[in-house]
């Protein structure tokens, strides 16, 4: 079946530190892909998506591109702020009805 | 601004007691999606709806019920058969259900403990 799997946390990091959160995922035909982050005491938002392999998504300094070859989708930003520390999951969306499955999340500090 | 709101943001259930969470939209968005977060797991679909008055169960659906009597509205209520209902719930809603790349728009959740 589908399936999502996100690096354990906490992920702790200094500030200007260079990220990489990984994503590695199990589908069967071409499913999309997301990074949504999520604040403290706050629901999810869309960070950046992918919807066809080779696909590069980028928002706010954060990248991912959507590797079919080794089914992966990391997530990766050069400097790291304060203001990044969340919890991001990958997730993505594939199968008849078109449900996200979800990671568990990866939890980033980051420390000034 | 259009979004989701969800309330209240905590809530506390006593033995045997049914509570309801509600989730109201106001982005005219036509799916609804209730989602239940434990520390250190992935979100897990409770319910969600397509479309008025129909809803479909998700992957836990056991212990709660819905209704999608209006479309900017949501309610999960979470019953006495539930028997571990301490979570993070969420609320989401997304313009065009089925959508291979659809986006989700998220509440900013309830907190439900058990007294």
């Amino acid at each position: 079946g589908n399936s999502v799997t996100q690096m354990e946390g906490p992920v702790t990091l200094s500030e200007e530190a260079f990220l990489t959160i990984n994503c590695t995922y199990t589908a069967t035909g071409y499913p999309s892909l997301f990074w949504y982050v999520q604040y403290p005491g706050e629901g999810l938002q869309l960070l950046l998506k992918a919807t066809k392999a080779d696909d590069k998504g980028s928002n706010k300094g954060f990248e991912a591109t959507y590797r079919k070859e080794t089914t992966s989708f990391h997530l990766e930003k050069g400097s790291v702020q304060v203001s990044d520390s969340a919890v991001y999951f990958c997730a993505l969306s594939a199968g008849s009805n078109y449900q996200l499955i979800w990671g568990a999340g990866t939890k980033l500090i980051i420390k000034p | 601004d259009g979004g989701i709101t969800q309330s209240p943001k905590y809530l506390f259930r006593k033995e045997g007691q049914n509570v309801t969470l509600s989730c109201e939209q106001n982005l005219n968005h036509d799916a609804m999606y209730w989602y239940r977060q434990d520390p250190g797991q992935g979100l897990r679909l409770i319910y969600y709806s397509q479309i008025v008055n129909d809803f479909q169960k998700g992957d836990i659906a056991e212990g709660y019920s819905v209704s999608r009597e209006k479309k900017e509205s949501f309610p999960l209520t979470v019953t006495s058969a539930q028997k571990n209902p301490t979570a993070f719930y969420l609320c989401a809603s997304s313009e065009h259900p089925g959508l291979l790349n659809e986006k989700l728009f998220f509440g900013s959740g309830t907190q439900l403990s058990v007294l």
